[in-house]
């Protein structure tokens, strides 16, 4: 049973606009939250995280948000660029693992 | 520089051979982790270890053993008994505790033929 799932495998935007993936979870004892940014053959990079105290975390042209009550996240890239072209992964922590959702492909358009 | 290897990146053996997939890190994070990516259905935990001699199965643990005799060390054995062995298998560390975030290898592409 899928505990963290990211129901859009892909996502295609414009270079400058904004992009917005979405995760949602089932688990309400998850506490932490991260996004992972994936090239091809390589492995994940961190992006950033959120503790569930918080409802959002900024750094730089990213923003995750935290709806609590929905179970649900979202990475926001403003203004989004054709650099940030990868498969981005959001994480749960649960008892000294991470659990991943499937992943979403974003392409930035030039 | 710090960091975490896997080797090799590509690997191909036949059908029925058991393989094993080297990690190491110096880090000196306490725990390390074995994920396994398949198209479409993201990063699968298949074992991970939070101190030394000491690991748990993960979600899709069948057909793979791990060993973790060393903290720098976690390697992961492919068994015959895997089914589909065909995969980008991911090896990660980090600290031991909540709300840390773990760090990844390059990764393994291991073809069974």
């Amino acid at each position: 049973d899928q505990q963290v799932k990211q129901n859009s495998p892909s996502l295609s935007v414009q270079e400058g606009r904004i992009s917005i993936l979405n995760c949602d979870y089932t688990n309400s004892m998850f506490d932490y939250f991260l996004w992972y940014k994936k090239y091809p053959a390589e492995g994940p990079t961190f992006l950033i995280s959120i503790s569930s105290i918080k409802d959002k975390n900024e750094d730089g042209r990213f923003t995750v948000f935290l709806n609590k009550s929905a179970k649900h996240l979202s990475l926001h890239i403003v203004p989004s660029q054709p650099g940030d072209s990868a498969v981005y992964f959001c994480a749960a922590s649960d008892v000294g693992k991470l659990i991943f959702g499937q992943g979403t492909t974003l392409q930035v358009k030039p | 520089d710090g960091g975490i290897t896997q080797s090799p990146k590509y690997l191909f053996r036949k059908e029925g051979q058991n393989v094993t997939l080297s990690c190491e890190q110096n880090l000196n994070h306490d725990a390390m982790y074995w994920y396994r990516q398949d198209p479409g259905q993201g990063l699968r935990l298949i074992y991970y270890s939070q101190i030394v001699n000491d690991f748990q199965k993960g979600d899709i643990a069948e057909g793979y053993s791990v060993s973790r005799e060393k903290k720098e060390s976690f390697p992961l054995t492919v068994t015959s008994a895997q089914k589909n062995p065909t995969a980008f298998y991911l090896c990660a560390s980090s600290i031991s505790g909540p709300r840390t975030e773990a760090f990844f290898g390059q990764g393994t592409r291991l073809t069974v033929v």
